[in-house]
């Protein structure tokens, strides 16, 4: 089945505790993202990846880190958590990054606790 | 600023109504318009629109987008109890690589 799987689907954690957020495809798509939602916001794009080796920010990167090593897989990095980074986050990836006519594809979500 | 902005924000209809839900943007470099359905996980896809005036159509839902205008509506008729979620408008835009804005969201309850 064709699917963006994600890891853990709930975390909670303290300030400062490193953790990292697991994002796997199986389409391999070209393109890959993480998004946070947060209440009245909407979802908010905070890393993008347009290919293997290839990232870049999106609208609120500030306290994460991503890497793309291999196509199929988009880790997301806290490398210190801190309260305001408690929110949904959502993997999504596309066919074709640099096309308009590739719709996201989004996993289950996980939902991240910062205490 | 690019944004993306969706009313109303809640709507509660019964069954059987018929809702238009609505989305303007201003998005430099403007591609697509896109809708999503978000039940209680991951957002899923309904339509991508990038021509004006040529309605797409899939079921009980339609949409449109007026490029001149900058905004998109989203016809659900015959509402079913099932189609109570989140529904979610976004702006597809190049700048260098192709990204995605996201509105806040439209929350539709449909009563039985």
């Amino acid at each position: 089945e064709a699917q963006v799987t994600q890891n853990p689907r709930y975390l909670i954690t303290v300030t400062g505790k490193k953790l990292t957020v697991t994002c796997s495809q199986n389409m391999n798509h070209e393109y890959m993202s993480w998004y946070r939602q947060d209440p009245g916001l909407g979802l908010r794009q905070i890393y993008y990846s347009m290919n293997v080796e290839v990232t870049d920010k999106g609208d609120v990167p500030e306290g994460y880190k991503v890497s793309r090593k291999e196509k199929r897989n988009f880790p997301l990095i806290l490398e210190s958590p801190s309260p305001n980074q408690t929110s949904l986050y959502f993997c999504a990836s596309s066919l074709e990054g640099s096309s308009y006519n590739s719709p996201l594809h989004f996993g289950n979500g996980t939902r991240l606790t910062v205490t | 600023e690019d944004k993306v902005v969706q009313s109303p924000l809640s709507l509660v209809v019964h069954e059987g109504d018929t809702v238009t839900l609505n989305c303007s943007y201003e998005v430099t470099n403007f591609r697509s318009l896109l809708w999503y359905k978000q039940e209680k996980k991951a957002p899923t896809f309904l339509f991508m629109l990038t021509s004006s005036g040529i309605e797409k159509k899939s079921g009980r839902l339609s949409s449109i987008l007026d490029k001149k205008e900058l905004f998109s509506i989203l016809n659900i008729t015959a509402t079913q109890t099932g189609d109570s979620a989140i529904y979610l408008c976004a702006g597809g835009y190049l700048t260098g690589g192709f990204k995605t804005i996201f509105g806040a969201g439209t929350r539709l309850f449909v009563k039985a």
